[in-house]
């Protein structure tokens, strides 16, 4: 049972413009949510957080949406640049820190 | 440097050949947790720890072991290895909800 969805496997995005990963979620109880980079032959990284009491967290060039009556968040990208490049993760947590993690979007940023 | 380490990063074996898998966070996290990364699938958490001496399964245990004697170290065990176990797995620590992952280790089973 995947609780948290990432539907689109991949995507490209022309340097410069923006970079939208999608990402939806079943379990009404979950009150927040995080996002996760993975270069090749490396770990995930952190990269944001939002809580359920917010619908929106910017740092720097991302910003994550949260749009609870649809159960769908989105993280944003503005500008993309190549070194975005890698997949994005979207999780989570239920309970005891454990993170659902969403199946993951490969982003491909081009020069 | 605040870290994650596993050892190994590669590893091919054969079935039924136990192996351990270690992992060494230098955070003082009370929370690490294994998981694998397949294909289409994610990362699905396979064990967790609270603290020493705490462990509890996730969602995917079955044919995995764990042990957590001590803080920093939380190695994966897997006793008799299978084909389906082939996979990349990651351990990670963290407090709250971020956690650090490892680097990842790429475990083939013949």
């Amino acid at each position: 049972d995947q609780q948290v969805k990432q539907n689109s496997p991949s995507l490209s995005v022309q340097e410069g413009r923006i970079s939208i990963l999608n990402c939806d979620y079943t379990n009404s109880m979950f009150d927040y949510f995080l996002w996760y980079k993975k270069y090749p032959a490396e770990g995930p990284t952190f990269l944001i957080s939002i809580s359920s009491i917010k619908d929106k967290n910017e740092d720097g060039r991302f910003t994550v949406f949260l749009n609870k009556s649809a159960k769908h968040l989105s993280l944003h990208i503005v500008p993309s640049q190549p070194g975005d490049s890698a997949v994005y993760f979207c999780a989570a947590p239920t309970g005891a820190n454990n993170l659902f993690f969403g199946t993951g979007t490969r982003l491909t940023v081009i020069p | 440097e605040a870290q994650v380490t596993q050892n190994p990063r590669y590893l091919i074996t054969v079935t039924g050949k136990k192996l351990t898998v270690t992992c060494s966070q230098n955070m003082n996290h009370e929370y690490m947790s294994w998981y694998r990364q397949d294909p289409g699938l994610g990362l699905r958490q396979i064990y967790y720890s609270m603290n020493v001496e705490v462990t509890d399964k996730g969602d995917v245990p079955e044919g995995y072991k764990v042990s957590r004697k001590e803080k920093r170290n939380f190695p994966l065990i897997l006793e008799s290895p299978s084909p389906n176990q082939t996979s990349l797995y990651f351990c990670a620590s963290g407090t709250g909800y971020e956690q650090f992952f490892g680097p990842g280790t790429r475990l083939t089973v013949l």
